[in-house]
């Protein structure tokens, strides 16, 4: 069981635009900053957001964040096939004095 | 650029302690955070705790009681202790640069490839 919510799956065809939310709480989300990574199969994670809604340096702006009270977004436009991949989201829990993160969220393109 | 490589048992025993270390690349440890992290196959991310280059340390809470991080500046390496294994250990495990060590702006830029633990007699 996760501390931060994401919904197991989304999808959509090419072209198309998907949304990935991140339900959490005011000790984490409500407080803190959120990222985000990408993880295809078999790699390690990599960073695809920050500070809520900075990309690192490399990362298309199809892909953007926001963050309104204790809930994020991620949002993917111009669906590509290339973006089938896991994503989570992260973030601190200043009550359990750790990190947490989103049980993950798999995008599928149709 | 920096580059981040895991080492360590691929198979461990139960009740044994595994040992794992990140070698950092590319760059020095010094003025970061270092973070070590799992995923047991098929799930989720879990993140373990963090090391600063100081070698001052914090623990995911479920994890405390059982795990220890330290930091080896002289070798540009950190290091992972979890004892009392069992099947649930059993994960991939990643070392991470960490920025924000535990603060408002918390997240990872770098990553390690990771390496598969198995604990199993």
């Amino acid at each position: 069981q996760s501390v931060l919510t994401q919904p197991p799956s989304v999808s959509a065809a090419p072209g198309q635009k998907v949304t990935i939310s991140c339900s959490g709480s005011s000790s984490n989300i409500g407080n803190n900053y959120v990222s985000w990574y990408q993880q295809f199969p078999g790699t390690a994670p990599k960073l695809l957001m920050y500070d809520n809604s900075k990309r690192p340096s490399g990362i298309p702006d199809r892909f953007s964040g926001s963050k309104s009270g204790t809930s994020a977004t991620l949002g993917i436009t111009g669906l590509q096939t290339g973006d089938e991949a896991d994503y989570y989201c992260g973030t601190w829990d200043n009550g359990l004095s750790g990190g947490v993160f989103g049980g993950g969220t798999k995008v599928t393109v149709l | 650029q920096v580059q981040l490589q895991e080492s360590g048992p691929g198979l461990v025993k139960p009740s044994e302690t595994l040992s794992l270390t990140c070698s950092v690349s590319g760059g020095s440890v010094s003025s970061y955070y270092w973070s070590w992290l799992r995923q047991p196959p098929g799930q989720g991310l879990e993140w373990i705790g963090y090391v600063y280059y100081t070698g001052s340390t914090t623990y995911n809470p479920s994890l405390k009681s059982r795990v220890s991080i330290s930091m080896d500046t002289s070798r540009n390496q950190f290091s992972l202790k979890l004892n009392s294994l069992t099947a649930a250990d059993t994960a991939i495990y990643y070392c991470a640069r960490d920025l924000g060590g535990g603060s408002r702006y918390w997240y990872f830029d770098l990553w390690g490839r990771g390496t598969l633990v198995t604990v199993s007699s």
